[in-house]
């Protein structure tokens, strides 16, 4: 079993949607959670990070942490075009960070 | 100007050839990485470095070296060049204490023919 789980997609969503992303992992001694976008032919750049269950807000963007089920989501209310790259989850523990695939999202106008 | 700089941005080179990507950065952090992404595997470590004295090894680091030469610069180097190692490659830093907050640069992108 991989440690970190997430489905590479793609996942198309009209404009103004709510977008789901999700993420499992398999390590309980994963301590930190992410969330990073990458557009293409860019780096990723980090979007939001979390220590604890539950959830984090900043905008349009939501991270939940379901720490009991292993379970980490990323919500995009009122999705926009420019939303459209792959976003990666990561988690982290003793400083070392492990990525998932990543999940190529397009927001269609 | 970018924070974190990679050069060079695109390169082409021949199986067993010796090539060196280099990163720098301006952003006055203690930590950075090398990564590389491949088409359905995502992001792995190769090597990471806390500080000048300080090198590791990564996920997956066979077939690669690195060189911290200063503060701001971290080398990696491919040996002898080998196609499976086509890929894009990333340098990322972060902060002392801060591992979780990585600012990537804009990666190299590396065939090897």
């Amino acid at each position: 079993q991989k440690e970190v789980e997430q489905d590479p997609g793609p996942l198309s969503v009209p404009e103004g949607a709510i977008v789901s992303l999700n993420c499992t992992y398999s390590n309980s001694a994963f301590q930190y959670f992410m969330w990073y976008r990458q557009y293409s032919r860019k780096g990723p750049e980090l979007l939001m990070y979390t220590y604890s269950s539950g959830n984090k807000e900043d905008g349009r963007f939501t991270a939940q942490v379901d720490k009991s089920s292993k379970y980490i989501s990323l919500f995009i209310r009122d999705s926009q075009p420019s939303d459209s790259a792959t976003y990666l989850c990561a988690m982290m523990r003793d400083d070392k960070i492990i990525f998932g695939k990543g999940t190529r999202l397009h927001i269609l106008p | 100007d970018a924070d974190v700089t990679q050069t060079p941005r695109n390169r082409i080179t021949k199986t067993g050839k010796r090539i060196m990507l280099e990163c720098s950065q301006t952003k006055g952090h203690d930590r950075m990485y090398w990564y590389r992404q491949d088409p359905g595997l995502g992001l792995r470590l190769i090597y990471y470095s806390f500080d000048v004295k300080d090198i590791n090894k990564g996920e997956i680091s066979d077939g690669y070296s690195v060189s911290r030469q200063a503060q701001a610069k971290f080398s990696l180097s491919l040996e002898s060049a080998i196609p499976n190692q086509t890929a894009l490659y990333f340098c990322a830093t972060s902060d002392f204490g801060g591992s979780e907050t990585q600012y990537f640069g804009p990666g190299t992108r590396l065939l090897v023919l």
